[in-house]
Order: structure tokens, then C-alpha cells, then sequence
């Protein structure tokens, strides 16, 4: 299985909401990533975890608060946004961060995420 | 610190053209080099990669080599088909820093029939 999957596939909330995003893989990655993505923009890394442990916190708003549960699935929690956090948020995976290995990222196909 | 620049877009080409996305990369070292795709709705997919100066990487008729006295990892396809419509991003990465991957600006390619 060399496959990210990302759940759900489009996502409208109002700002008063609370959701997750979710993300899956299978291919025994000790990485893993959550990436923001504005229209015709490159991805914006948001947070890195190593071997389920946070590593990288790219000054992030509180409103969004990542969680590894083990090392296949990572969510996003998401509360009280704003409009300007609409985006299409992008999952991806690494086999070993830091370790001197190419790190090739794997993504998954993200979700698109509408605040009204 | 380590950065990607690249070409600006869009490119609009007709079927069967031939494809340059220019890329060059600010960095010390030896960062591996990588191409995603992201075809529209979708997430980014990787092309193609290089891990270390000379090397070519090559996937569906794209190739690029990392040119290290240019600090270079130019995209090219001889014939490019409308299919292959999308954003191209390049990418610098390092094992030392955690996976974390500089992107180029993304480069629009619009094939027409």
C-alpha cells in the first residue's frame, strides 16, 4: 500500500464549529506532515511529527491542534476559524525524517475546507 | 538559507512541444531534488527525484539532472501531451532537517490539442 488517504474529501464549517481532518497511510512512514495550500500557491508546511512525536510547529494559530494517535493516522483539529482558513489542506507521509535519507514526500489527495 | 526559484508561469504549449520549467536552488550541501505534479483537484504527486549532484531523474517521458555547478534541476519532455496539464512544483529537501521541503512557486502548463 503506497497510498495517503485523507478524510473527508471537501468540508464546509461555520466559525463556530469544531472538526477534524483525518489521515491515514500504510507504508510504515515514521514521518508525517500537514500542509496548507492557498489557490495557486505551493503548500505551506503547518506542523511535522517524528515518530509520533511533534516535532515542527511552524507557529500555527491555535484554532488548528494536530494529533498523532499512533504512527498510520494523524488528524487536525479545527476550531473557531476563519474565513481565511479556507484552503485545501494536504497530508503527507516520509519514511525516516533527519537521518540523512532523501526525505520524498508522499501526499495525499487533501481536503477542501470552506469557512463561512 | 535553503530556497527553490522557479520559472514563472504559465506555460502554454501545443501537443507534442518540447517542455523546459526552470528550477535552481539555493543551498548548502547536498539537498536531494525533487518535481511534484499536482494535476487540478488533487494532491501533489512525485515526478521525479535526484539525491545527489549528476544524477538524472526520469518518470513518464520527464526527466531533470542535478546540476550542481549551476545549482540547477531544469524539468524537460521532449513531447508533451494535453494530459499533462498541471502544476509543476520543484522541491529541495535534507535529511537534517526533519523532512522539511522548500517548494518552488509552481508552474503552471496549460497543453492545448
Amino acid at each position: 500500500d503506497t497510498e495517503v488517504t485523507q478524510t473527508p474529501k471537501h468540508l464546509v464549517m461555520g466559525m463556530t464549529n469544531k472538526k477534524s481532518l483525518k489521515c491515514e497511510q500504510h507504508m510504515g512512514h515514521r514521518a508525517m506532515y500537514w500542509y496548507k495550500q492557498k489557490a495557486k500557491k505551493p503548500p505551506e508546511l503547518m506542523f511535522v511529527y517524528s515518530y509520533e512525536k511533534l516535532s515542527i510547529n511552524e507557529s500555527v494559530p491555535s484554532r488548528f491542534s494536530p494529533e498523532c494517535p499512533n504512527s498510520s493516522l494523524l488528524n487536525l483539529h479545527l476550531h473557531a476559524l476563519q474565513p481565511e482558513d479556507s484552503a485545501l489542506y494536504l497530508c503527507a507521509s516520509s519514511q525516516s525524517p533527519g537521518q540523512g535519507v532523501n526525505n520524498e514526500q508522499f501526499f495525499g489527495p487533501g481536503t477542501r475546507l470552506t469557512v463561512l | 538559507g535553503d530556497s527553490v526559484t522557479q520559472m514563472e508561469g504559465p506555460v502554454t504549449l501545443s501537443e507534442e512541444a518540447f517542455l523546459t520549467i526552470n528550477c535552481t536552488y539555493t543551498a548548502t550541501g547536498y539537498p536531494s531534488l525533487f518535481w511534484y505534479v499536482q494535476y487540478p483537484g488533487e494532491g501533489l504527486q512525485l515526478l521525479l527525484k535526484a539525491t545527489k549532484a549528476d544524477d538524472k531523474g526520469s518518470n513518464k517521458g520527464f526527466e531533470a539532472t542535478y546540476r550542481k555547478e549551476t545549482t540547477s534541476f531544469h524539468l524537460e519532455k521532449g513531447s508533451v501531451q494535453v494530459s499533462d496539464s498541471a502544476v509543476y512544483f520543484c522541491a529541495l529537501g535534507r535529511g537534517s532537517t526533519l523532512g522539511r521541503l522548500y517548494f518552488g512557486r509552481g508552474t503552471q502548463l496549460t497543453v492545448w490539442p
